[in-house]
């Protein structure tokens, strides 16, 4: 069964908007989750570690007051695109391991959002 | 972090063996080997791991020679449902603080 539930999968919003995507883990406290971005025709690339309890880090290059984190639990963590325009438009993947040495990194269904 | 080099496409046909070579030249001690397999609009779908020799689950074999440089992902006989990207990812499988980083993928064609 799933392992990571993200919501929504789809968004179509105007732009401007700001919208929020949720990423929860179902079978395991996480600590640490990831947030991805794919363009479509390319790979998944880190955008940030979402740390419980703590402030994200971001990778080069992503915007901390574009992308909002709260991980505010440990199985709960939200993606806020604030004030977004069309070239925000992406698929969103989060992702989280489980803190267990050796085990898998697990991926949500991803959110398509298209900024109009 | 160890970079990952893989062929950006491959063709096959359904009841063949397929296998995909990834190259991880600088890969550490610490790190891992694991692939993905990925369908368009989805995530990432774990298919296996390992750290040395050969692996073997239900749906692939991974194979790594001893020098771990490279490895191998074996899907035994695709049909068209194994039509997908696949992702070779090295990484260190501490206690999960750190994300793994996705090369460019495999994109694997299934024909009938």
């Amino acid at each position: 069964g799933a392992v990571v539930s993200q919501h929504p999968s789809r968004v179509i919003c105007k732009s401007g908007t700001s919208v929020k995507i949720e990423c929860r883990s179902l079978d395991f406290q996480a600590t640490t989750m990831f947030w991805y971005r794919q363009f479509p025709k390319q790979s998944l690339m880190l955008m940030a570690t979402s740390n419980e309890g703590s402030k994200a880090t971001y990778e080069q290059g992503v915007e901390k007051d574009k992308f909002l984190i709260n991980h505010a639990s440990l199985t709960l963590s939200t993606l806020t695109v604030t004030s977004a325009h069309p070239e925000d438009s992406s698929f969103y993947i989060c992702s989280v391991r489980t803190g267990r040495l050796n085990q898998p990194q697990h991926f949500g269904d991803g959110t398509r959002l298209s900024i109009l | 972090l160890a970079k990952t080099t893989q062929p950006i496409s491959m063709d096959s046909y359904e009841g063949q063996e397929v296998n995909i070579t990834c190259s991880h030249n600088n890969i550490a001690t610490n790190d891992y080997i694991t692939w993905y397999q990925q369908f368009p609009s989805q995530g990432p779908r774990f298919i296996i791991q390992g750290y040395k020799t050969k692996v073997t689950n239900e749906v692939a074999s991974l194979f790594i020679p001893a020098d771990r440089k490279s490895s191998t992902l074996s899907l035994p006989r695709v049909s068209l449902s194994d039509t997908a990207v696949y992702y070779c990812l090295v990484g260190d499988m501490d206690t999960g603080r750190r994300a793994l980083t996705f090369g460019s993928g495999t994109r694997l064609q299934v024909q009938p």
